[in-house]
């Protein structure tokens, strides 16, 4: 299986403080996506990136990729308690011409106020 | 421009039925795709739909299918539900073909509990 496996599966911070999140996947990839989910509800998509990438930056997330340990990590700074939702990470998989986004089992971030 | 829509948002049934789901992608999106999103197995991919055409298939047993629209709206059919299908449906639409490639839009998923 090349799901993708956040670490860690639980982090609670208190507002103003930076949250890291990683993702560790199993065989080589394209691109890697992060997606947000808050309590329930639909994915909301955060940023890509692509193999030969190794830093992104949205905003106050930076993202980067290490295709040598094959991992990603997510980091987001000066968090809000807006922020508090599950973040998946979501790598690309393609065999005999089937292809699909495999997500990990997410990272649930709370934030105090 | 409107999100991508669910119907319905939530759903009750029993063994042995059947349900119906449906998808109204972004405007001008032509690629649906449905995921499965329990506890326990985490976000599991159904299908992808590309103008009508299925192009591809998560490992899920034939009693899920899914057919789409020339308008782009996608349903996805469970047959003979079984417990385990308790679980909350996402879609998901993107401008281009290939799920893998391009970013998912989601909609805010159908959750079915079956009794």
């Amino acid at each position: 299986s090349q799901q993708g496996e956040e670490d860690p599966q639980a982090l609670s911070i208190q507002e103003g403080e930076n949250a890291t999140m990683n993702c560790s996947y199993k065989t080589s990839i394209n691109n890697l996506q992060w997606y947000r989910q808050n309590s329930g509800r639909g994915l909301v998509h955060l940023i890509l990136i692509r193999s030969n990438e190794r830093e992104k930056h949205s905003g106050r997330l930076r993202v980067t990729l290490d295709t040598s340990k094959k991992s990603s990590s997510l980091l987001i700074t000066a968090s809000r308690a807006a922020d508090t939702a599950s973040y998946f990470c979501a790598t690309d998989w393609a065999q005999g011409g089937s292809e699909k986004l495999v997500f990990g089992k997410g990272t649930k971030l709370t934030v105090n106020p | 421009k409107a999100g991508v829509t669910q119907t319905p948002r939530y759903l009750i049934k029993t063994r042995g039925q059947q349900v119906t789901l449906s998808c109204s992608p972004i405007s001008g999106h032509r690629s649906v795709s449905w995921y499965q999103q329990t506890p326990g197995q985490g976000l599991q991919f159904l299908f992808e739909y590309f103008s009508e055409t299925q192009r591809n298939k998560g490992n899920f047993p034939g009693r899920f299918s899914g057919r789409q629209f020339s308008n782009s709206r996608s349903e996805m059919n469970v047959s003979t539900l079984e417990l385990g299908d308790s679980a909350l449906y996402l879609c998901a639409s993107s401008s281009w073909a290939g799920v893998a490639k391009n970013i998912q839009y989601f909609g805010a998923g159908t959750r079915l509990s079956v009794l």
